[in-house]
């Protein structure tokens, strides 16, 4: 089956760093990814949707400066949460669409991002 | 407008059935979705439904109402390893998800 990874599913950092989190498509190639928060015991909110090659389609309320996503290759998207504060510290997720899916989205296994 | 509605928690006994309901309102509706979650993971696909009728898949079921935009999930023969939040999501014509809140389902022995 299609699987997805992220790296790292753990990060502790310092205030005002930058966090880069990989998510990878590891035996499929992903046309589209897809970047969720999820806040504890919330649903998933979707952050933005990245196309290989192109700009990230960011939703509305999330800073697009704040939150670089770079989909460089058809397995490869990056998430930098760039000067991190405590309120961002949250579950991130990643999934991604195979060309032929498009209904299924596989789901990475998520980075936890606590923030001091 | 996209609306998604489902319970905040349910509890169910070991063994037992259980039917998690969840109700959608999404322009250019594309296909209804279940998602398990443990606490602490990310979501696991359960089941895609677009056409009307039950779909059944081992222990979980499915079933989809488009005219009454209204989907359930059925779970017989409840394990304790069931306990989680099942996550229910509906795509509309651009292939997004539209996410519910999540059902807490707690397994009693």
């Amino acid at each position: 089956g299609a699987v997805v990874s992220q790296h790292p599913s753990w990060v502790i950092c310092k205030s005002g760093t930058s966090v880069k989190i990989e998510c990878r498509s590891l035996d499929f190639q992903a046309t589209t990814m897809f970047w969720y928060r999820q806040f504890p015991k919330q649903s998933l909110m979707l952050m933005a949707t990245s196309n290989e090659g192109s700009k990230a389609t960011y939703e509305q309320g999330v800073e697009k400066d704040k939150f670089l996503i770079n989909h460089a290759s058809l397995t490869l998207s990056t998430l930098t949460v760039t000067s991190a504060h405590p309120e961002d510290s949250s579950f991130y997720i990643c999934s991604a669409t195979t060309g032929t899916s498009l209904e299924t989205q596989y789901f990475g296994p998520g980075t936890r991002l606590l923030v001091l | 407008g996209q609306n998604i509605d489902q319970p905040t928690e349910m509890t169910a006994t070991e063994g037992a059935i259980v039917q998690i309901n969840c109700t959608y309102q999404t322009s250019g509706f594309n296909g209804l979705f279940w998602y398990q979650q443990h606490a602490g993971e990310a979501p696991t696909f359960l089941s895609y439904n677009v056409l009307d009728g039950l779909e059944e898949k081992g222990r979980f079921s499915s079933f989809l109402s488009r005219s009454k935009g209204y989907s359930y999930l059925l779970l017989k023969e409840l394990q304790m390893k069931d306990s989680a939040s099942y996550l229910c999501a509906s795509m509309d014509s651009n292939y997004q998800l539209i996410w519910g809140a999540g059902t807490k389902l707690i397994i009693k022995p």
